[in-house]
């Protein structure tokens, strides 16, 4: 257990629906990510938020859109998305300016038909 | 950002014997860091070492770090089972607060 929770852990959707991916942290980090992991990739970082604020988007399609409320929740929401999407989404979170160390919630496992 | 390289991409060994893989990376780091990821799971963070230090230890893992060769190496000794997972170096920007992740090294350990 890393403090770091996310739901759901799996989730199936088709190419119109609109979903959401949930995470929450509990260790009072003030920094909150947004990884995806594809087989035989390396991690791909797609959102970073700072202090509750937007610092990274790394050219990440508009069909995934974040949304960080307040330090301790993090989401993604999903819609419109292409079977290439399907992937292991994962959410970390870290203190800023410690050294960078980040912990990882165990990831949601999307498959879109 | 850069990314590490770990090698080998994959790893097979018998329970009991040591595993070894490295890191290389390009430019100046403050720090280098090891994740593990069981299968399908989230990464777990496993040591930390800076760029003053050469060695640090935890547990059964033995982390080394060159700077002169830009290099790390982590070292799991006595192999367990439960040891297999896939290794990720990770090496955070000069912002502190993003990490760049290598492509990992896949270590399966035989009982």
């Amino acid at each position: 257990e890393t403090g770091v929770t996310q739901t759901p852990r799996h989730l199936v959707m088709g190419m119109t629906n609109k979903k959401s991916l949930k995470c929450e942290q509990h260790l009072g980090h003030n920094a909150m990510y947004w990884y995806k992991q594809s087989a035989k990739k390396p991690l791909e970082l797609m959102f970073v938020y700072s202090l509750e604020e937007r610092v990274e988007n790394n050219s990440v399609p508009s069909r995934f859109s974040p949304e960080c409320p307040n330090s301790s929740h993090l989401f993604l929401h999903l819609h419109t998305l292409q079977p290439e999407d399907s992937a292991l989404y994962l959410c970390a979170s870290s203190v800023v300016g410690a050294s960078g160390e980040q912990y990882f919630g165990p990831g949601t496992r999307l498959t879109v038909t | 950002s850069q990314q590490g390289e770990e090698d080998p991409q994959a790893l097979s060994i018998q329970e009991g014997e040591n595993a070894t893989m490295n890191c290389s990376y390009k430019t100046s780091i403050n720090n280098l860091q090891w994740y593990r990821q069981n299968s399908g799971r989230g990464l777990v963070h496993l040591i930390l070492i800076r760029s003053n230090e050469r060695e640090k230890h935890s547990g059964r893992l033995r982390v080394t770090l060159d700077t002169s060769k830009k290099s790390s190496s982590l070292l799991i000794t006595a192999s367990r089972a439960a040891d297999t997972a896939s290794y990720f170096c990770a090496l955070p920007s000069s912002n502190d607060y993003k990490l760049s992740f290598g492509a990992g090294t896949t270590v399966t350990v035989r009982a």
